[in-house]
């Protein structure tokens, strides 16, 4: 299958303080990169993607930014808040499998 | 809020048993997923049918099998359950081709003893 893996298990900020999270992918052939949030006890949720034609993609409080060059994806999050904790996961998805492949996630911890 | 649904939520069960785990959406998505995911791990794709009567394997081996009869209702079946199939299935679903979110269900905790 394809590879996609997070750079750190854990990350730890302070409420208020942004929040960036690492994704690196193998496969140049993806044609969407995606970033879900996984809550305890719940299935993942939908954060914002981003198509492989872009650079940047804003939502609210978030960003994405994919470096195409390195095969790199980050997902800012602003004024991290205490909601903000869970597990966050990168995925990749070619349009004509529409399978999604994930990577490992990133439990991001956010103290008070 | 997704309509996909997932039954049980958790399940502990005998080595050897037959299990059925139930998945089922209100949104009439013709693409359904199955995954395996261990605590903090990544999600791996065991099964996906891209509609009725349509199975296929994912990238994960599994010894689990499923079934689409109808577009609603993707159930996820082991016919021998055994202490490495403890984990979470987490079951999803997604609109056509062009769009890149997929709906997960809450997810089945397994554990087999």
């Amino acid at each position: 299958g394809e590879s996609v893996g997070l750079h750190l298990p854990t990350l730890s900020v302070q409420e208020g303080d942004n929040s960036i999270i690492n994704c690196a992918y193998s496969n140049s052939a993806s044609d969407y990169f995606i970033w879900y949030k996984q809550e305890s006890g719940k299935g993942p949720q939908f954060i914002i993607d981003i198509r492989s034609n872009m650079d940047k993609r804003q939502g609210q409080r978030v960003t994405v930014l994919l470096n195409k060059t390195v095969k790199h994806l980050s997902l800012q999050i602003a004024a991290t808040q205490p909601g903000d904790s869970a597990v966050y996961f990168c995925a990749e998805k070619i349009y004509n499998f529409n399978k999604f492949y994930f990577g490992s996630g990133t439990k991001l911890n956010v103290k008070p | 809020e997704a309509d996909i649904y997932q039954t049980p939520r958790y399940l502990v069960i005998g080595t050897g048993k037959k299990i059925t785990l139930e998945c089922s959406q209100t949104m009439g998505h013709d693409k359904m997923y199955w995954y395996q995911q261990d605590p903090g791990m990544e999600l791996h794709l065991i099964h996906y049918s891209y509609g009725v009567n349509s199975t296929e394997k994912g990238d994960l081996s599994s010894e689990s099998t499923v079934s689409r009869i109808r577009t609603e209702h993707f159930p996820l079946t082991l016919e021998s359950a055994r202490p490495s199939h403890t984990s979470q299935y987490l079951c999803a679903s997604s609109p056509p081709a062009g769009y890149t979110e997929a709906f997960f269900g809450q997810g089945t905790r397994l554990t087999v003893v």
